[in-house]
């Protein structure tokens, strides 16, 4: 069975570097054709994706966010943490984590499912 | 990377059938054939609904498919249920990342 599961700050002020764990069991990150991705949702908005972690290390961003955004896995703790610097009011968000289901390799990245999500943490920005 | 063009809302009776559509451009749902469909009800985790256009996953209810064609694709809700009463995202692949869509609020009256 597979579970993951957010935590971090729920309160954070304006500039600083909101850092989040993703905790999760029932897969390793070891394991080829795996990832871990963040997803996020403004309240009464849409869902974002942002990024995304491969087995291998490899990792891909939002075009939009890129430089404000790091990934990075722990694999023996099974946990995957997601940074974001410079927060604003408007990144004030719930932020899910999800497990990646990855198959086709097209050059660019592999193809991938967000199959299984957590329950999401939702993250306030203001002073 | 401009968010997927969904309707804001759907409304259908129960026993009816409703379709949500999709637009996007040929470097997302157009490109590729990993368009899927997720069901959010209010303060609760999004949901996968269908993958790679039409695929359901282990679970999910045979009243749910998907569609597409050229930049759109589709989700079909057949015989409308009170349960189904949500918010349904899709997103597409594009070049090693995703793209979701702008949501719609499925009603049933």
């Amino acid at each position: 069975q597979i579970t993951l599961k957010e935590s971090g700050p729920t309160l954070v002020k304006p500039t600083q570097t909101l850092t989040l764990t993703c905790t999760f069991s029932g897969f390793s990150l070891s394991t080829s054709a795996v990832g871990v991705g963040w997803i996020r949702q403004p309240p009464g908005k849409a869902l974002e994706w942002l990024a995304l972690i491969y087995w291998n290390d490899d990792k891909h961003y939002s075009p939009s966010l890129k430089s404000r955004l790091t990934i990075t896995k722990d694999t023996s703790k099974n946990q995957v943490v997601l940074t974001m610097t410079n927060m604003d009011p408007v990144d004030t968000a719930t932020f899910y984590c999800a497990h990646a289901t990855l198959y086709y390799y097209d050059g660019s990245g592999y193809s991938h499912v967000l199959d299984y999500w957590g329950q999401g943490t939702l993250v306030t920005v203001s002073s | 990377q401009s968010a997927l063009t969904q309707p804001a809302s759907v409304s259908g009776s129960p026993g009816q059938s409703i379709t949500i559509s999709c637009t996007g451009t040929s470097s997302d749902v157009g490109g590729y054939n990993y368009v899927s469909w997720y069901q959010q009800h209010p303060g609760k985790a999004p949901k996968l609904m269908i993958y790679d256009v039409s695929n359901r996953p282990s679970g999910v209810s045979h009243r749910f498919s998907g569609s597409k064609s050229g930049n759109t694709a589709s989700l079909t809700i057949s015989g409308l249920q009170a349960e189904d009463e949500a918010d349904y995202y899709c997103s597409s692949y594009t070049s090693s990342t995703r793209v979701f869509g702008t949501g719609t609020k499925v009603t049933v009256l």
